[in-house]
């Protein structure tokens, strides 16, 4: 069955730290792997991946996977109080197993 | 430009009612997917619509069912309420459909918190 697991559960930093989230993944057929901020109600659409090594980049943060050792990295620098949202990984597969499986998400909480 | 709505944004029904959701799209956008999130569970796929055509289905029962119209608009039907279907329900449209690029730019709407009584 596939799975997406991300660490850890719930993150507090402070202003001006660099946080970095996890995400670890199984799943058949892989196609590419999301991550969404959520923040109240709706998530928000952050990156995609699909392709090892190659780093995605907007602003303070960035995202890069590893199809090899089945995970990706979150990375938030200098954060500030408005990044205070849950997290989630997802990932979708292909040719049959192409449903969206996410993970529980990190909730993250950056105090001024 | 309008974002994706949903209607009813709360609602209460008893255990063995049935509920229907409905779901507007972003102008343009063919694809609409639904989840279901709960504390327990998290966020899980419930099934993905393009051109009125339902394309892949998450694990939920058979109680679970749902629609799209021509105007890309979408319904989601709970049959037999059970105490466990207490979520928030979301509801997210895309450009395209699963596959390309166009469809994980999905946006989301701000959902429907169900409670079962």
């Amino acid at each position: 069955e596939d799975k997406v697991v991300q660490s850890p559960l719930s993150l507090v930093v402070h202003e001006g730290d660099t946080v970095t989230l996890n995400c670890s993944y199984e799943v058949t057929n892989f196609r590419s792997l999301l991550w969404y901020k959520q923040e109240k109600k709706a998530p928000t659409f952050l990156f995609m991946l699909t392709s090892s090594g190659i780093e995605k980049k907007s602003g303070r943060l960035s995202s890069i996977l590893d199809k090899k050792e089945l995970f990706s990295i979150l990375n938030i620098t200098a954060t500030q109080t408005g990044d205070s949202a849950v997290y989630l990984c997802a990932v979708e597969g292909q040719g049959g197993s192409e449903k969206l499986v996410f993970g529980k998400g990190t909730k993250l909480t950056v105090n001024p | 430009k309008a974002g994706v709505t949903q209607t009813p944004r709360y609602l209460i029904k008893t255990r063995g009612q049935q509920v229907t959701l409905s779901c507007s799209p972003i102008s343009g956008h063919r694809s609409v997917s639904w989840y279901q999130q709960t504390p327990g569970q998290g966020l899980q796929f419930l099934f993905e619509y393009f051109s009125e055509t339902q394309r892949n289905k998450g694990n939920f029962p058979g109680r679970f069912s749902g629609r799209q119209f021509s105007n890309s608009r979408s319904e989601m039907n709970v049959s037999t309420l059970e105490l466990g279907d207490s979520a928030l329900y979301l509801c997210a449209s895309s450009l395209g459909a699963r596959g390309r690029e166009s469809y994980n730019e999905q946006f989301f709407g701000p959902g429907t918190r169900l409670t079962v009584l």
